[in-house]
């Protein structure tokens, strides 16, 4: 059974593209959680996703990031007009339901030029 | 709201010597509550949880975690620690409501286990 699964591990971006962060969820798992890591800090959460909706964006920067999990593949977070303090660590973690452990994936590193 | 706080931003200990990981959560719902360990460059790991129960909760790799609710601790506590132990270690909470189960995290401790 394959862990949860995000690419690319590595992207670079220079500001003002667009970044498009992949996570495929564990099988059998049907909510999806987004992280952010900026450097020499902890895990801040950002989105809660189950297939085709979104139930928590309260961690959500209100412009630029949109996020979605659709009935069919990946769910994604995207960046659009990525600036320098976008730089991180996106991390995804699936459950097979709400109350459940969370399985955290390898992460993408962003690093905008 | 949750929060987390880590006070030990780093704990170097020698190789077979015990360690203890200091965590403190506040909330004003019942929590369940967490450990992660980070290698360089990877995932989290989930080491241990505590969901309810008995407050001493054992875990992977020989770790240990007691749930103190009149402390609103969640310390944790190896008796020898070994080399491969060197990473960073996240404490993390989640309310226990409906609407998902999204974590607030510590912002982390980094064991550095020396020979």
């Amino acid at each position: 059974n394959a862990g949860v699964m995000q690419n690319p591990r590595h992207l670079v971006r220079r500001r003002g593209q667009e970044a498009r962060l992949r996570c495929s969820p564990m099988k059998g798992h049907s909510h999806v959680y987004w992280y952010r890591q900026l450097p020499e800090e902890g895990l801040k959460f950002m989105v809660y996703l189950q297939k085709e909706n979104i139930i928590d964006e309260s961690g959500m920067p209100k412009e630029r990031f949109s996020a979605e999990f659709p009935k069919e593949g990946p769910s994604i977070l995207r960046i659009q007009q990525v600036v320098r303090g976008d730089s991180a660590a996106y991390f995804c973690a699936s459950s097979p339901g709400q109350t459940n452990e969370q399985f955290f994936g390898p992460g993408t590193r962003l690093t905008v030029l | 709201a949750q929060s987390v706080t880590q006070l030990d931003s780093q704990v170097p200990v020698f190789e077979e010597a015990p360690v203890e990981l200091r965590c403190n959560y506040s909330s004003s719902v019942s929590v369940y509550l967490f450990w992660y360990v980070q290698y360089p460059n990877q995932g989290l790991q989930l080491l241990l949880k505590y969901l309810s129960g008995s407050t001493l909760v054992k875990g992977i790799n020989g770790f240990e975690a007691e749930f103190n609710k009149s402390q609103t601790s969640f310390h944790l506590r190896k008796p020898s620690v070994h080399i491969s132990d060197t990473a960073e270690y996240f404490c993390a909470v989640s309310g226990v409501t409906g609407g998902g189960n999204k974590l607030t995290f510590g912002t982390g401790t980094q064991l550095k286990v020396e020979l």
